[in-house]
């Protein structure tokens, strides 16, 4: 059964600085991989998606890497902004199962 | 964009009230699927469909019932709602595949008294 895991669980930095998120799960037979950004009382939005046969991904500030083979994904976010205070979850969509999210790396930008 | 829409956002009832939670998404997508999540806590997949007619339970237990008869569409009833029921509801959907980005809806609050 596919797991999902996200560290560190809670991040907090100062405005500017470069991070990195990290994803690992335990089945590489997946479809894609998948970023998402959830606010407080709010629904997941989508960042980036990652299909099987990519490497990477990337969107403005966000950088996403997949490495299927071993199991990991990340998240790199640049020049980071009181605004990308938030909760990060990473999620895999797996042959013959549904998505599996994991628990989420909660980010807190200081100004 | 999301095209993926949620009523109520917010819901406080009481004991015993039947309810159903509306979600409606414009993209054709065929899978669409009903995620439990506390506040601060994980998601928990409680119903999914592959499209029209097709409704199947997910890994949480849920008293809860869906229904899949139009592809937008794919309502979720409370045929008595209880305390226990309080959480947050998020829908989402996506095309099946490997390009099947997963959308959300901003979510539905429920609270029962």
């Amino acid at each position: 059964k596919q797991e999902v895991t996200q560290i560190p669980a809670a991040l907090s930095v100062p405005e500017g600085e470069n991070l990195v998120l990290n994803c690992s799960f335990t089945d590489s037979a997946i479809y894609n991989l998948q970023w998402f950004r959830q606010d407080p009382g709010k629904g997941l939005t989508s960042l980036l998606l990652i299909q099987s046969s990519q490497r990477e991904q990337t969107s403005g500030r966000l950088n996403a890497s997949l490495d299927k083979s071993s199991g990991r994904s990340t998240l790199y976010i640049a020049a980071s902004q009181p605004g990308d205070s938030a909760t990060y979850l990473c999620a895999v969509d797996n042959y013959g199962q549904n998505f599996v999210f994991g628990p989420g790396t909660r980010l807190s930008v200081l100004p | 964009e999301a095209d993926i829409y949620q009523t109520p956002r917010y819901l406080v009832i009481g004991t015993g009230k039947k309810i159903t939670l509306e979600c409606s998404q414009t993209m054709g997508h065929d899978k669409m699927y009903w995620y439990q999540q506390d506040p601060g806590m994980e998601l928990h997949l409680i119903h999914y469909s592959y499209g029209v007619n097709s409704t199947e339970k997910g890994d949480l237990s849920s008293e809860s019932t869906v229904s899949r008869i139009r592809t937008e569409h794919f309502p979720l009833t409370l045929e008595s709602a209880r305390p226990s029921h309080t959480s947050q509801y998020l829908c989402a959907s996506n095309f099946a595949g490997n390009t099947g980005e997963l959308f959300f809806g901003e979510g539905s609050r429920l609270t029962v008294l």
